[in-house]
């Protein structure tokens, strides 16, 4: 089935950088976009970007551009995240999501991984 | 940026209760590119509904998504013990992607 697994928690402190890795199965991982998005205690989910596998290319939220980069290996199916210069407000679980277009042309995102913990502390 | 504003931010419902969730946009969405996604704790989101109507397969058909423009509402008719999540809607229609701030549905 498809499926996206991500990497195991990160504690970081402040300053430092962090990189999630989301590997993909069970379906061709070129076509498909690969949205990173955050979800951080007491706030609404965050959408930081895109990668498309494909060709590399990417699309970042102007919150994030300039401390975030996302890169994709596709000789393993897999998707990277890499967050600089965290800082405690940066705490959150970061999910990876494959964005479709359902018959009719619909965007979504479908399947998630199943997070990523990322806790910045001194 | 589309902002998406979700109401109530809780709520407090019993097992058969119909309830609905409004998300408002501060621009208009056009071709009805709203998601909905259902979270439970400790676990990932999950499509529900996308095209603001169209239920994701294998969802039940207690849940129903409408509206357009500016205005869109989920509603879970028959409320089941499963249900009690936490939903989120989401613009797809511009960039930055954006979602509302969820809504908690709480078991009375």
């Amino acid at each position: 089935q498809v499926q996206l697994v991500q990497s195991g928690a990160e504690v970081k402190r402040p300053g430092a950088s962090v990189k999630v890795s989301c590997k993909a199965s069970g379906y061709t991982f070129a076509p498909y976009y690969i949205h990173w998005v955050r979800l951080a205690p007491g706030r609404g989910p965050e959408w930081m970007g895109w990668v498309i596998p494909r060709n590399g290319d990417t699309k970042y939220a102007p919150k994030f551009q300039g401390r975030v980069t996302m890169t994709r290996d596709t000789s393993i199916n897999t998707a990277f995240l890499e967050l600089t210069r965290l800082t405690p407000d940066d705490t959150a679980v970061y999910y990876c999501a494959r964005g479709v277009l359902k018959e009719g042309g619909w965007p979504s995102l479908d399947p998630w991984g199943q997070g990523t913990l990322v806790t910045v502390s001194s | 940026d589309i902002q998406l504003t979700q109401s109530p931010s809780f709520l407090s419902a019993s097992v058969g209760d119909r309830v609905t969730i409004t998300c408002r946009a501060s621009q208009a969405i056009y071709n009805s590119y709203l998601a909905w996604y259902q979270q439970k704790p400790g676990k990932a989101p999950d499509l529900l509904i996308y095209g603001a109507s169209i239920l994701q397969s294998g969802v039940p058909s207690r849940f129903s998504g409408s509206g357009s423009g500016t205005k869109f509402t989920l509603t879970i008719n028959n409320l089941q013990p499963e249900d009690f999540a936490t939903y989120y809607c989401q613009q797809l229609n511009s960039l930055p992607r954006t979602f509302g701030g969820g809504t908690e549905v709480e078991i009375k």
